[in-house]
């Protein structure tokens, strides 16, 4: 079952702040989120675990709610470099596959 | 260095002919994973593999075959039953199942 991200699209001036949601029907084992340029392959920025832990960005923060089966990206003091797609990739089981999200479009201007 | 190496970036066919997409990491990951994107879209799975010789089928599975007979390699074939096979498609690596994934550059697949 894909998650399932919102916003969909979000506007943005430098210096503000985001918050980018992705919700699962099942129960997660880790979420991850990706950030992706037009044209280009996406990259990795951050990974929740169950129990805890998380590791990424240092710029960027998270969060995932076990119980409630969603995750957050927060995206502080936005920069026009943070402009793309955010995808999170959710795993049910540790030895599970991931299935992705249709993705949030940033647009940061200045 | 360290990394996962598609090719070729562009790639253009005719209609019915099998493609396949080259995928080579040294990264030492066991697990590797192959997305197709349409433009616009978020990425669907088409197989993965979590050790050398075996896969499994993902979402979009039908169409497309792949093999996993050395860790550093996972080539792609896009076949003929494939009905729309024009879309980009990203490979990606992860050392276990639910880590983060590291992609590589991606191949755009025209099909004419």
């Amino acid at each position: 079952q894909q998650p399932v991200q919102s916003p969909q699209a979000v506007i943005l001036r430098e210096g503000e702040d985001a918050v980018i949601n992705c919700s699962s029907s099942k129960a997660l084992y880790s979420v991850h989120w990706y950030r992706q340029k037009h044209g280009e392959a996406p990259v990795f920025l951050m990974i929740l675990l169950k129990g805890g832990e998380q590791k990424g960005h240092e710029k960027i923060s998270a969060s995932f709610n076990e119980k409630k089966q969603q995750s957050s990206l927060y995206l502080t003091a936005s920069q026009l470099s943070y402009s793309g797609t955010y995808f999170c990739g959710t795993v049910n089981t540790n030895a599970g596959k991931s299935t992705f999200g249709d993705g949030t479009t940033l647009t940061v201007k200045p | 260095d360290g990394g996962i190496t598609q090719s070729p970036k562009y790639l253009f066919r005719k209609e019915g002919q099998n493609v396949t997409l080259s995928c080579e990491q040294n990264l030492n990951h066991d697990a590797m994973y192959w997305y197709r994107q349409d433009p616009g879209q978020g990425l669907r799975l088409i197989y993965y593999s979590q050790i050398v010789n075996d896969f499994q089928k993902g979402d979009i599975a039908e169409g497309y075959s792949v093999s996993r007979e050395k860790k550093e390699s996972f080539p792609l074939t896009v076949t003929s039953a494939q009905k729309n096979p024009t879309a980009f498609y990203l490979c990606a690596t992860s050392d276990r199942a639910y880590n983060e994934q590291f992609f590589g550059p991606g191949t755009r697949l025209t099909v004419l």
